[in-house]
């Protein structure tokens, strides 16, 4: 079975600092890998995927994720945080090869980047 | 180009009532997949439509159901509402639906209440 886990709840960050939310991901053969962000009262926004390649994916607004096939891992990262990232972030995985597009998506982390 | 847009945005219905929300696509995107989001659960997987027909399902009871029309437009059904089913609904759109690369773009969700 397929599964995400984003071990951390929130993560506090003060405007300026790097910022790191968290992703493990469990599933049979090789994963894509994708990041979400959803403000209050909205749908999710796509932020990177990870399909193949370069272990370092590169996304919107300044966001990049790191693939770790050892550590089964996909960390989201932005090197310098900005209060407007304040929000819920969600790591979804995909099997390779699976019919479909359908999603399992972690629980979330709530990002509170302060002034 | 027009996102993702779902109708209506917010909806309150009592116990035992039936429900229908409405999604229509990215122009040019084929399938259409449905997430259920509460804050106990997060996002669960519904189910997911390609050319009119339902490709995937999720572990949900038969009172959810679906379908999609030939223009990829979206509708899915609650039969018997329960208390339980009170969320955030959120329709996903993706190109082509048949390579599992493709990225999902979510709307903005329907948010039911039931009372």
């Amino acid at each position: 079975a397929q599964s995400v886990a984003q071990p951390e709840d929130q993560v506090n960050v003060a405007e300026g600092n790097p910022l790191t939310v968290k992703c493990t991901y469990s599933v049979s053969g090789n994963p894509y890998l994708f990041w979400y962000v959803q403000y209050p009262n909205r749908g999710l926004q796509f932020l990177l995927k990870y399909i193949t390649g370069d272990n370092l994916v590169k996304g919107s607004y300044g966001f990049e994720a790191e693939f770790n096939k050892s550590q089964t891992s996909f960390h989201l990262k932005k090197p310098s945080a900005l209060v407007s990232d304040s929000a819920l972030y969600f790591c979804a995985v995909r099997r390779m090869n699976q019919a479909g597009t359908a999603l399992i998506f972690g629980k979330g982390t709530t990002l509170s980047v302060s002034s | 180009k027009a996102g993702v847009t779902q109708t209506p945005r917010y909806l309150i219905k009592t116990r035992g009532q039936q429900v229908t929300l409405s999604c229509s696509p990215i122009s040019g995107h084929r399938s259409v997949s449905w997430y259920q989001q509460t804050p106990g659960q997060g996002l669960q997987f519904l189910f997911e439509y390609f050319s009119e027909t339902q490709r995937n399902k999720g572990n949900f009871p038969g009172r959810f159901s679906g379908r999609q029309f030939s223009n990829s437009r979206s509708e899915m059904n609650v039969s018997t509402l329960e208390l339980g089913d009170s969320a955030l609904y959120l329709c996903a759109s993706s190109l082509a639906g048949q390579s599992s690369t493709d990225t999902q773009y979510f709307g903005p969700g329907t948010r039911l209440t039931v009372l």
